[in-house]
């Protein structure tokens, strides 16, 4: 099976950095998905990381560590808006998508 | 482009009674929907897969005969709760995916039951 951690909640400033961890163990790993969830939303897909390193999106940033069974999203520039919960799902072959639990970011401001 | 779109978005209905929700993929054929339960404040729970033209595969501890699935095309699936219950109240999300191997999954608005 799939075990995914992410911390349940974070606190960060209007125009700081935040950096959102997620742990996981799986056979097999085919990839690592974040998504974004606003209350009463559906999720929306924010980055993809299949091999080790950074990949970059404006503002977003993921990091992946196969090694280590580790990502982090990094949310540059922090916006009122950021204030959502942040999903961490692990894809391994042949099986569907695990969700972590979620973490619920507040940015204050 | 990938846009799902859900019907209804929300849903209020007497115990006892059952319930349909649509999942439609709009610009793309979706090999595979999947549909999700949500509970406040806690992550998305896979309830089942389903491959358009055969039998959803349901996740250990979900009633199949109580969430019935039909996916009758690469555009659309549904979920029928049947006889549903102020337990069943939740948040059900449906996404569809392209590929198996490398896409990823584009999610659905979501579909808000209340079981009174």
């Amino acid at each position: 099976g799939q075990n995914i951690d992410q911390p349940t909640e974070m606190t960060a400033t209007e125009g700081a950095i935040v950096q959102i961890n997620c742990t996981y163990q799986t056979s097999g790993f085919n990839g690592l998905f974040w998504y974004q969830q606003h209350a009463g939303e559906a999720p929306t897909f924010l980055s993809y990381n299949v091999l080790d390193g950074l990949e970059e999106k404006g503002r977003f940033s993921s990091f992946l560590s196969r090694s280590k069974g580790y990502s982090y999203l990094l949310l540059k520039e922090l916006q009122m808006k950021d204030s959502a919960s942040y999903l961490c799902a692990v894809r391994a072959y042949g099986q569907n998508f695990v969700f972590g639990p979620g973490t619920r970011l507040s940015v204050l401001p | 482009g990938a846009v799902v779109s859900q019907h209804p978005s929300r849903v209020i209905c007497k115990s006892g009674t059952s319930v349909k929700i649509e999942c439609r993929s709009l610009d793309f054929q979706a090999t595979t929907m999947f549909w999700y339960r949500q509970f406040p404040k806690q992550s998305l729970m896979l309830m089942a897969t389903s491959n358009e033209g055969s039998k959803a595969t349901y996740e250990q501890g979900v009633e199949k005969d109580k969430f019935l699935i039909n996916h009758a095309s690469l555009t659309l699936s549904t979920l029928t709760v049947t006889s549903a219950h102020p337990e069943d109240s939740s948040f059900y999300i449906c996404s569809g995916e392209r590929s198996r191997s490398t896409d990823t999954q584009y999610f659905g608005p979501g579909t808000r039951l209340t079981v009174l």
